[in-house]
């Protein structure tokens, strides 16, 4: 149980184009999801916390209006890469925090990452 | 904010031998969380702490919850080559569902 999907697993495109990624959670709801970045060699930086129904809270120094986040449901959240750019590129995580008190909402279960490089 | 110091940074050992890792916070966590990284992959959720004091093992895995609230480790017995990986640990505060993160340890496992 517990498992989380990312799609798509590697994006290329051009700078200034927008890109999506999708973030499931295939057997479990969650109520909160999470975006994190890691750039290569270092640990996960959180970008934004996200919770079904309600607009996402970013971290300091985190762009909303180039991050755009979609938490359409207990099972689907998005992030939109607006206008992309070089400096975007990155591996880009997502987590979900289950509803369910046997999963622990203390838990965050991580999907499998997207690998974004704009061009 | 909160920081997590984790050790050792990275590591290579033979194959067979025992792992262990720690990880030290300037605050208290109400949860302590291990994860494994393989390269190109998301974290994978090892083991997880809620009490402290708590000592939860899952196979050759052992984690224990600090008495303090402030520090955790994570053993590996009897080392396997697809041990490798970048080892996370994670906690958080209380009514928190965000989570910090150390920096990682690199495990290298020698056959």
């Amino acid at each position: 149980g517990a498992v989380v999907s990312q799609h798509p697993s590697r994006v290329i495109c051009k700078s200034g184009t927008s890109v999506k990624i999708e973030c499931r959670s295939l057997d479990f709801q969650a109520t909160t999801m999470f975006w994190y970045r890691q750039f290569p060699k270092q640990s996960l930086m959180l970008m934004a916390t996200s919770n079904e129904g309600s607009k996402a809270t970013y971290e300091q120094g985190v762009e909303k209006d180039k991050f755009l986040i979609n938490h359409a449901s207990l099972t689907l959240s998005t992030l939109t890469v607006t206008s992309a750019h070089p400096e975007d590129s990155s591996f880009y995580i997502c987590s979900a925090s289950p509803i369910d008190l046997q999963l622990s909402t203390d838990t965050q279960y991580f999907g499998p990452g997207t690998r974004l490089t704009v061009l | 904010g909160q920081q997590l110091n984790q050790s050792p940074q990275s590591m290579f050992i033979q194959e067979g031998e025992d792992v262990s890792m720690n990880c030290t916070s300037s605050s208290i966590f109400n949860t302590w969380l291990w994860y494994k990284q393989e390269p190109g992959e998301g974290p994978v959720l090892l083991i997880a702490l809620y009490k402290a004091g708590e000592l939860t093992s899952n196979g050759r895995l052992t984690a224990q919850f600090g008495i303090t609230r402030k520090d955790s480790f994570l053993n590996i017995s009897a080392s396997i080559p697809s041990d490798v990986g970048i080892y996370f640990c994670a906690g958080a505060g209380a009514g928190s569902y965000q989570l910090t993160f150390g920096k990682g340890t690199k495990l290298s496992v020698i056959p």
